[in-house]
């Protein structure tokens, strides 16, 4: 069974990084699967951050891509975030996830809530 | 990017209505449409994947439809468990997108 967890602060200052890993069990992040970052404002819908695959290949949303950064870990099997010059608008539950090339996204962590505040 | 625009926004429904809900693609996306169920506090939910199949363990209640750039989701007979939030997204280029979601409500 595959088994997503994501960790990191729960509190970042405004201007500050935000930093997530997510932890992948159960399957080998070296396999056929892409691994992604999506959020959920408070109150709003879900949003896509960027994806990224082992070979190190990214994709990030076109209005995010000047802030993040995502990077790999095949080693220890995890995957991470880092969003610079967060502000009150980056307040969001942040899930961990995977999917298939071009197919859905079948792999979810349980999300983790980062609030931007000082 | 591709843009997904789903209507309504929101729908208050009861229990054995059937609930229709709209997912429109700002370019053609061939059949990489898919759809999840968003509960609060949970991981959202895969429904139906490439636009028309159901995900395994997933009611026969829900069913997708549709290719190009307009697709619909389905619930034939509203069950209690399925008032919650259900979103669209396209997997046809590696740029995700999510629609805006549709907030289906008990009447």
């Amino acid at each position: 069974q595959v088994h997503l967890q994501e960790s990191g602060p729960g509190l970042v200052k405004p201007s500050e990084t935000l930093s997530l890993t997510c932890t992948v069990s159960g399957y080998s992040l070296s396999s056929a699967h892409y691994w992604d970052w999506i959020r959920q404002p408070p109150g709003k819908g879900l949003e896509w951050i960027g994806s990224i695959y082992h070979s190190g290949n990214t994709y990030y949303k076109p209005s995010l891509k000047s802030r993040v950064t995502l990077s790999v870990d095949t080693s220890k099997n995890q995957f991470s975030l880092k969003l610079i010059s967060v502000t009150a608008a980056d307040t969001a539950v942040y899930y961990c996830a995977g999917h298939a090339y071009a197919a859905a996204v079948d792999y979810w962590g349980q999300g983790a809530l980062v609030t931007v505040s000082s | 990017d591709i843009q997904m625009t789903q209507s309504p926004s929101s729908l208050s429904a009861s229990v054995g209505d059937r609930v229709t809900i709209a997912c429109r693609a700002s370019q053609t996306i061939g059949s990489y449409l898919h759809w999840y169920q968003h509960k609060p506090g949970k991981a959202p939910k895969l429904l139906i994947y490439a636009a028309s199949s159901l995900q395994s363990g997933v009611p026969s209640r829900f069913s997708g439809s549709g290719s190009g750039t307009d697709f619909t989701l389905t619930i034939s007979s509203l069950q209690p468990g399925d008032f919650a939030t259900y979103y669209c997204q396209q997997s046809y280029i590696s740029l995700l997108s999510f629609g805006g979601g549709t907030k289906v409500e008990i009447k």
